[in-house]
């Protein structure tokens, strides 16, 4: 079955430091990884996106994933944090066994203290 | 195109009552899908649509949960005979092809009580 885990429920970082959220993730197939955001009281925006290609993607506010293959790992990163990242993220993976339908992690909360 | 729209934004509703909530998907989008949140979850799949056809309907969603996306254009939840079980965050996001993120709506925040 196709599947996300988050093992970490909350990362708590300093601003300006390095930030990075797990992602492991099973799944048959090439695996199509997706990494969301939700800020307090607005709905899930779309982060970024592991099609193919380049291990290293990069998307929205700064953030990007490291794909890796041989740990079946999709972790996201930022080089420096700020406050307003604080938010809920989830990471996903596409269901390649038919309808091709997200399936979404729990969730990781992330704080940023000044 | 201002994105993905729902309505109502919050319904409150007593067991055993019907409820109904609709989602207007970017125009150019050809899925349609709805996803249910519980605090602290992550988002659950129910159902979605590729144009008109509904393709995919969680085992997770009893009979008393249908779906419609008539013409391709926007789409209907209807929730019959609702238990204190179905209050959640309900979702709906559209996209272009498989391949691509989801654009989310703000969701319809339901409270069976």
């Amino acid at each position: 079955a196709q599947s996300v885990a988050q093992p970490e429920d909350q990362v708590n970082v300093a601003e300006g430091n390095p930030l990075t959220v797990k992602c492991t993730y099973s799944v048959s197939g090439n695996p199509y990884l997706f990494w969301y955001v939700q800020y307090p009281n607005r709905g899930l925006q779309f982060l970024l996106k592991y099609i193919t290609g380049d291990n290293l993607v990069k998307g929205s506010y700064g953030f990007e994933a490291e794909f890796n293959k041989s740990q079946t790992s999709f972790h996201l990163k930022k080089p420096s944090a700020l406050v307003s990242d604080s938010a809920l993220y989830f990471c996903a993976v596409r269901d390649n066994t038919g309808g091709f339908k997200t399936i979404f992690g729990a969730g990781t909360r992330l704080f940023v203290k000044a | 195109d201002t994105g993905v729209s729902q309505d109502p934004r919050h319904k409150i509703t007593k067991r055993g009552q019907n409820v109904t909530f609709r989602c207007d998907p970017i125009s150019e989008h050809n899925r349609l899908y709805w996803y249910r949140q519980t605090l602290g979850q992550g988002p659950e799949f129910l159902t979605y649509f590729q144009n008109e056809a509904q393709l995919e309907k969680s085992r997770l969603l009893s009979d008393r949960f249908s779906a419609e996306r008539p013409k391709g254009s926007f789409s209907t939840l209807e929730i019959q005979r609702t238990e204190q079980g179905d209050s959640a965050m309900y979702l709906c996001a559209s996209s272009l092809g498989a391949d691509n993120g989801y654009t989310f709506g703000s969701g319809t925040r339901l409270t069976v009580v």
